[in-house]
């Protein structure tokens, strides 16, 4: 049973280039979660989806990020016109249901280096 | 605001000790609470979980403690080995909140 899938786990970017981060969550999970790592920081909540749906995105920033889940595929994260302060890992979770008290599971990461 | 802290951001034990990782919440709210291991390059890996009707919980080698009076989590690892080498993340959800909260971590270094 494949687990949280991310690609790339590693991407550069020259400033102002678009950035795209794919998460297929792990099989029979329909919850989706990004979070962002900073080095030597904890994880950073920034969006929650459910298929088709955005259900809390609380901590996306206000301009540049968006994402999607949509029917067929898988999450994306996308990122304008990158900075040097995206430079960042980004992870993915899944969980079978909503995270309020059920564990969620971990993709190994996209590190986004911004030159 | 509201956070999930760590007491230690950094642990150095010798192989074979036990290890023990502390965490401070401040969300009283908060009623489920997991630790992770995140190694180099990695993503989180859980470890064990714990819920606020719980103050103890027992895994392989890990022993999750929880005091909800002072708001403080800890993580026992017996046996500490070399692959336990890791940063550890405690992190907590409220029952109406869509996401885990995370504290900075702890560095754990195992010596031979």
């Amino acid at each position: 049973n494949a687990g949280v899938m991310q690609n790339p786990r590693h991407l550069v970017r020259r400033r102002g280039q678009e950035a795209r981060l794919r998460c297929s969550p792990m099989k029979g999970h329909s919850h989706v979660y990004w979070y962002r790592q900073l080095p030597e920081e904890g994880l950073k909540f920034m969006v929650y989806l459910q298929k088709e749906n955005i259900i809390d995105e609380s901590g996306m920033p206000k301009e540049r990020f968006s994402a999607e889940f949509p029917k067929e595929g898988p999450s994306i994260l996308r990122i304008q016109q990158v900075v040097r302060g995206d430079s960042a890992a980004y992870f993915c979770a899944s969980s079978p249901i909503t995270v309020n008290g059920n564990t969620i599971y971990f993709g190994e990461g996209s590190w986004l280096t911004v030159v | 605001g509201e956070s999930v802290g760590l007491h230690l951001p950094t642990l150095s034990v010798q192989e074979g000790d036990n290890s023990i990782i502390n965490c401070a919440y401040s969300n009283s709210a908060s009623d489920y609470f997991i630790w992770y291991k995140q190694e180099s390059g990695k993503g989180p890996q859980f470890i064990i979980d714990i819920r606020s009707n719980m103050d103890k919980r027992q895994g392989q080698r890990v022993t999750v403690l929880l005091n909800k009076t002072v708001k403080h989590l800890s993580l026992q690892i017996a046996a500490t080995q070399p692959g336990d080498s890791a940063v550890y993340f405690c992190a907590e959800n409220e029952d109406n909140n869509n996401d885990m909260r995370f504290g900075a971590g702890t560095r754990l270094t195992v010596k031979p």
